[in-house]
């Protein structure tokens, strides 16, 4: 099994739709989580951290469920340049170098159609 | 802006030379990771660094090299490069724990190798 895992997608959606997506971790240690968004030919750049009691910014909400060890990301009002693909990151919390380890996940599309 | 750049940003060279890819940071950032992404295997981490001379291998480390001799700077060498490491290659940093976890990345280098 995978550490971090995504649904792949593609999630294809018109615009103004609710799409969300999730991302389930293995490992309970996990310490760290955000969402990343990578668009074609570029670099991932950081959506939003996750925090324990969830989060908000604008349009996008981030959940956190330690108990099903899976975090979310929910677009509201979809736009067509929220097309891109979205990434989950988990930092686990393994101590020493390991402090270090990032894993991600494999990324779920999302094209938004007029 | 996260002050981190990549060298080069596109490179073509033949199989079996050496290639090295620098990753530069002005941020002072403990932690530097080199990952490459290739279509339906998303980021995988390939070395990384938590500190001056202090690195350690990721998951698809055969075939790479890295060194880091100083804070600002994480090179990555292909030792003899092969068509297998045809790819974009990217550097992300890191600050340790009181720093913050943003992840932050660099624009990436895209390397052929024929």
């Amino acid at each position: 099994r995978k550490e971090v895992e995504q649904d792949p997608g593609p999630f294809n959606v018109p615009e103004g739709a609710t799409v969300a997506f999730n991302c389930t971790y293995s490992n309970s240690a996990s310490q760290s989580f955000f969402w990343y968004r990578q668009d074609c030919r570029k670099e991932p750049k950081l959506l939003m951290s996750v925090y324990s009691s969830g989060n908000e910014d604008g349009r996008f909400t981030a959940q956190l469920n330690r108990a099903s060890q899976y975090i979310s990301l929910l677009i509201r009002d979809s736009k067509l340049s929220d097309s891109a693909t979205y990434l989950c990151v988990v930092i686990f919390n393994a101590g020493g170098t390991s402090y270090g380890k990032l894993t991600f996940g494999q990324g779920t599309i999302l094209t938004v159609h007029p | 802006d996260a002050g981190i750049t990549q060298s080069p940003r596109h490179k073509v060279t033949e199989t079996g030379t050496p290639v090295t890819l620098r990753c530069h940071q002005t941020e002072n950032h403990r932690y530097m990771y080199w990952y490459r992404q290739d279509p339906g295997h998303g980021l995988r981490l390939i070395h990384y660094s938590y500190g001056v001379k202090d690195t350690d291998k990721g998951e698809v480390s055969d075939g790479y090299s890295v060194s880091r001799s100083k804070t600002e700077d994480f090179l990555l060498t292909l030792e003899s490069a092969t068509s297998s490491q045809t790819s974009v290659y990217f550097c992300a940093i890191r600050g340790g724990q009181g720093r913050g976890n943003t992840i932050y990345f660099g624009e990436g280098s895209w390397l052929t190798v024929v």
